[in-house]
């Protein structure tokens, strides 16, 4: 299956720490891309990695890919609470995105 | 330049009534999807299009039709409701499908009693 596996469900961090999630998949990937949904709207792109990169940066995220162990994760560093929101992976090698259940963060103030 | 647009965004159906949720882009992307998010979970792709006259099945495709017959509009039909349907529905469109970055609506929020 294409879909991806978000670990942890949920998050909880204050203002001002890290947060770290993390994906898994289960096949080979042309690439994988990370989005965000805030409280029921649609989902947001955040950052695409392609399979022969290791680490992109967006700003305050960090995404790295490790395709020998088929994960990735996704940094957001001094995270703010409007980063409260829902974070989903997609690894991808067809015209499909398929989406896990995501990894739900909150930033407490 | 509107993005992808959505209607409507809310709708009550009764069990066995049909509608159709629209879905439009401005941004000539070929490729387009209908998911659907029940509470607590994530996205299942229902059908996705690479192209005006092009349709293909996703993960959930039963009691769902769709049909493409131009670039702009993906309309998703619900032939004959049920409260399994009952979700938030999400079209989304890309230039390059999962190779490269999706742009979602804002959502049609669905309840079939």
């Amino acid at each position: 299956s294409q879909q991806g596996e978000e670990d942890p469900q949920a998050l909880s961090i204050q203002e001002g720490e890290n947060a770290t999630m993390n994906c898994s998949y289960k096949t080979s990937i042309n690439n994988l891309q990370w989005y965000r949904q805030n409280s029921g709207r649609g989902l947001v792109h955040l950052i695409l990695i392609r399979s022969n990169e290791r680490e992109k940066h967006s700003g305050r995220l960090r995404v790295t890919l490790d395709t020998s162990k088929k994960s990735s994760s996704l940094l957001i560093t001094a995270s703010r609470a409007a980063d409260t929101a829902s974070y989903f992976c997609a690894p991808s090698n067809t015209d499909k995105l398929i989406f896990g259940t995501g990894t739900r963060l909150q930033v407490f103030p | 330049n509107a993005g992808v647009t959505q209607t409507p965004k809310f709708q009550v159906l009764k069990t066995g009534q049909s509608m159709t949720l629209q879905c439009a882009q401005d941004m000539n992307h070929e490729y387009m999807s209908w998911y659907r998010q029940d509470p607590g979970m994530g996205l299942r792709l229902i059908h996705y299009s690479v192209g005006a006259g092009i349709t293909d099945q996703g993960e959930v495709p039963n009691g769902y039709n769709v049909s493409r017959s131009t670039t702009e509009d993906f309309p998703l039909r619900l032939l004959s409701a049920a409260p399994s349907q009952t979700s938030v529905y999400f079209c989304a469109s890309s230039y390059s499908g999962g190779f490269g970055e999706a742009f979602f609506g804002q959502g049609t929020r669905l309840t079939v009693v």
